[in-house]
């Protein structure tokens, strides 16, 4: 059980468009997904919280209106990332968190996301 | 201000036993959590401390030291395939985690 599903997989988009991310837990309900950014050889660098039903938190430094979440459903957030610029290629994570739970995060795949 | 540390790479040989170290400096915790983490995939769960002690599964085991801030991770009967990153991450009194930057291990036949 507590799967989570990112999709696409990789994506590869020119400078200026802009990327939708999907991340969905398939077995279970999550109240709060968390959004984050890694770059090679670095750690998980946490971009966002998002709860289902309101507005997502966003880290310091991250701009909330470059990088839109919607957590629309306790199955789905998804985070898009608007005139994506070559600086924004990167290896986007999402986790989840059971509803009523505050320990373990189950993390998604990931996205890889290539900005030409 | 918040930290994690623990060291940037380790090597180890097939069938050793090797140990990860983890100290932090939190705003408070709620639990410490190690991942293994594969080149260009996702964070996998390994283990879950909240209360001092050592906590065995399988060839992994995690010691947790709150009074000293300090976390181990101990691999046993290392195969090739543990050659990978491990995250430390403990959760704050706000139930976020914060993230060590990891610690890549090398495993040598």
């Amino acid at each position: 059980g507590a799967v989570v599903s990112q999709h696409p997989s990789w994506v590869i988009c020119k400078s200026g468009t802009s990327v939708k991310i999907e991340c969905r837990s398939l077995d279970f309900q999550a109240t709060t997904m968390f959004w984050y950014r890694q770059f090679p050889k670095q750690s998980l660098m946490l971009m966002a919280t998002s709860n289902e039903g309101s507005k997502a938190t966003y880290e310091q430094g991250v701009e909330k209106d470059k990088f839109l979440i919607n957590h629309a459903s306790l199955t789905l957030s998804t985070l898009t990332v608007t005139s994506a610029h070559p600086e924004d290629s990167s290896f986007y994570i999402c986790s989840a968190r059971w509803q009523g739970s505050t320990e373990q995060q189950y993390f998604g795949p990931g996205t890889r996301l290539t900005v030409t | 201000g918040q930290n994690i540390d623990q060291p940037t790479e380790m090597t180890a040989t097939e069938g050793a036993i090797v140990q990860i170290n983890c100290t932090y400096q939190t705003s408070g915790f709620n639990g410490l959590f190690w991942y293994q983490q594969h080149a260009g995939e996702a964070p996998t769960f390994l283990s879950y401390n909240v209360l001092d002690g050592l906590e065995e599964k399988g060839r992994f085991s995690s010691f947790l030291s709150r009074s000293k801030g300090y976390s181990y991770l101990l691999l046993k009967e290392l195969q090739m395939k543990d050659s990978a990153s491990y995250l430390c991450a403990v959760m704050d009194s706000n139930y976020q985690l914060i993230w060590g930057a990891g610690t890549k291990l090398i495993i040598k036949p």
